[in-house]
């Protein structure tokens, strides 16, 4: 079935650093959705890119979609600690298929 | 304001029991779903509907049951037959489907234990 792969699965990082998580699927997705899950929270919608090669800006995170459509990054420029919790990536693989599948997710870290 | 509800917040099953976790959206979504979450795993599909009294079964449906008798409710029953239910259930919900969801809106979970 469907795999999606995320890295890294942990990362901790000084207040102020950057930070990159990446998403890889096995198979061409037709979306890519992201997710942020604060401690002890629920998860909750970022945003979704659909174009091949298409770049999102929210503030201080970047949302890209890769050319052949089978990876996805988010990039948090300056991180602070309200950025702490666990990012997913989630997407939908085939034709006539309807369903997320989601990555293991990447748990941040920020140390003020 | 718009959501989904789900109760209890926490939950203790002995062995053997069957277990029903609520939830209630007013989102007026036809799409719901079910997601186990362990520690590390990310979350797994358990069931998901996609209009009210049809459902289908997701990844790890076996020991799990739901119904959709209401487009609001989507309840969840986990079994006895289910040998490792403790978990965090999150149940979400979608306006549409696939490319057309818009992004699911997650409850805030039930954490199941088994005592």
């Amino acid at each position: 079935g469907q795999q999606v792969m995320q890295i890294p699965q942990y990362q901790h990082v000084q207040e102020g650093e950057d930070f990159t998580t990446y998403c890889n699927s096995s198979t061409t997705l037709s979306n890519i959705q992201w997710y942020k899950q604060r401690p002890g929270g629920h998860p909750v919608f970022l945003i979704q890119l659909v174009k091949s090669g298409e770049v999102k800006k929210q503030k201080r995170l970047t949302f890209q979609f890769g050319e052949a459509k089978k990876n996805s990054s988010l990039h948090i420029t300056a991180t602070q600690t309200t950025d702490v919790g666990t990012y997913f990536c989630a997407g939908i693989a085939g034709a006539g298929s309807y369903q997320l599948t989601f990555g293991k997710g990447t748990k941040l870290s920020v140390i003020p | 304001d718009g959501g989904i509800t789900q109760s209890p917040k926490y939950l203790f099953r002995k062995e053997g029991q069957n277990v029903t976790l609520s939830c209630e959206q007013n989102l007026n979504h036809d799409a719901m779903y079910w997601y186990r979450q362990d520690p590390g795993q990310g979350l797994r599909l358990i069931y998901y509907s996609q209009i009210v009294n049809d459902f289908q079964k997701g990844d790890i449906a076996e020991g799990y049951s739901v119904s959709r008798e209401k487009k609001e409710s989507f309840p969840l029953t986990v079994t006895s037959a289910q040998k490792n239910p403790t978990a965090f259930y999150l149940c979400a919900s979608s306006r549409g489907q696939g490319l057309f969801s818009y992004g699911y809106t997650f409850g805030s979970g039930t954490r199941l234990t088994v005592v």
